[in-house]
């Protein structure tokens, strides 16, 4: 069974500074993907990461894919207040399945 | 353009009662999946379709839980005998080429 593991589950941090979401899973996988949901609201993709290697950047944000080491980072540098929200990762878990699992979500809250 | 609606946005029954909860998916897109999310998680698979048939419903959790799609367009979850804990927001989401799935504003179930 894959499992999908986010850390950290709760981010609090000031406007300017920089921090490192972590998404780890557990079995084999060439396509994960990132997420945001803001409160009461869908998910909005972000990233689609398909190769190891892979890096995207959209702004402030950061995603990488290391599919040796099972883990995607989500990098966010010099934090605004839109940020502000819950990001999730989310892993297809092989070849020739459409499901996606999701891990638990970051909830980000930035300061001024 | 449009993107995928779903309705009601709110749903509230009883216990015992059966439920359709639908889903226009973005025109064009052959590729339709149901989520469901709780409180404080991240999105679980249910179903996936392509065109009209059910590609992979081993995310249903039991044989009160049943969707359809006839015409490889809209799509009804239906969900018979509720209970308790089926109360969750039911997301929809619909793909044109498997890399991503733009998700719907959900349907909120509360089952009393």
């Amino acid at each position: 069974e894959l499992k999908v593991e986010q850390n950290p589950l709760f981010l609090s941090m000031q406007e300017g500074k920089n921090y490192t979401i972590y998404c780890n899973y557990s079995t084999t996988s060439d396509r994960l993907y990132w997420y945001r949901q803001d409160p009461g609201k869908s998910l909005e993709s972000l990233f689609v990461l398909l190769s190891n290697g892979a890096v995207k950047q959209e702004g402030r944000l950061m995603a990488s894919l290391d599919t040796k080491a099972r883990l995607s980072t989500l990098h966010i540098t010099a934090a605004v207040h839109d940020l502000s929200a819950t990001y999730f990762c989310a892993v297809e878990p092989g070849a020739g399945s459409y499901q996606l699992t999701f891990g638990k979500g970051t909830k980000l809250s930035v300061i001024p | 353009g449009a993107g995928v609606s779903q309705t009601p946005s709110n749903k509230v029954t009883e216990k015992g009662k059966y439920v359709e909860l639908r889903c226009d998916p973005i025109s064009g897109h052959t590729a339709l999946y149901w989520y469901r999310q709780s409180l404080g998680q991240g999105p679980e698979f249910l179903i996936y379709f392509q065109g009209t048939g059910a590609a992979d419903d081993s995310g249903l959790p039991n044989d009160r839980f049943f969707a359809v799609r006839p015409e490889g367009s809209v799509s009804t979850l239906k969900i018979q005998r509720t209970e308790r804990g089926d109360s969750a927001v039911y997301l929809c989401a619909s793909s044109s080429d498997r890399l991503t799935q733009y998700f719907g504003p959900g349907t909120r179930l509360t089952v009393l």
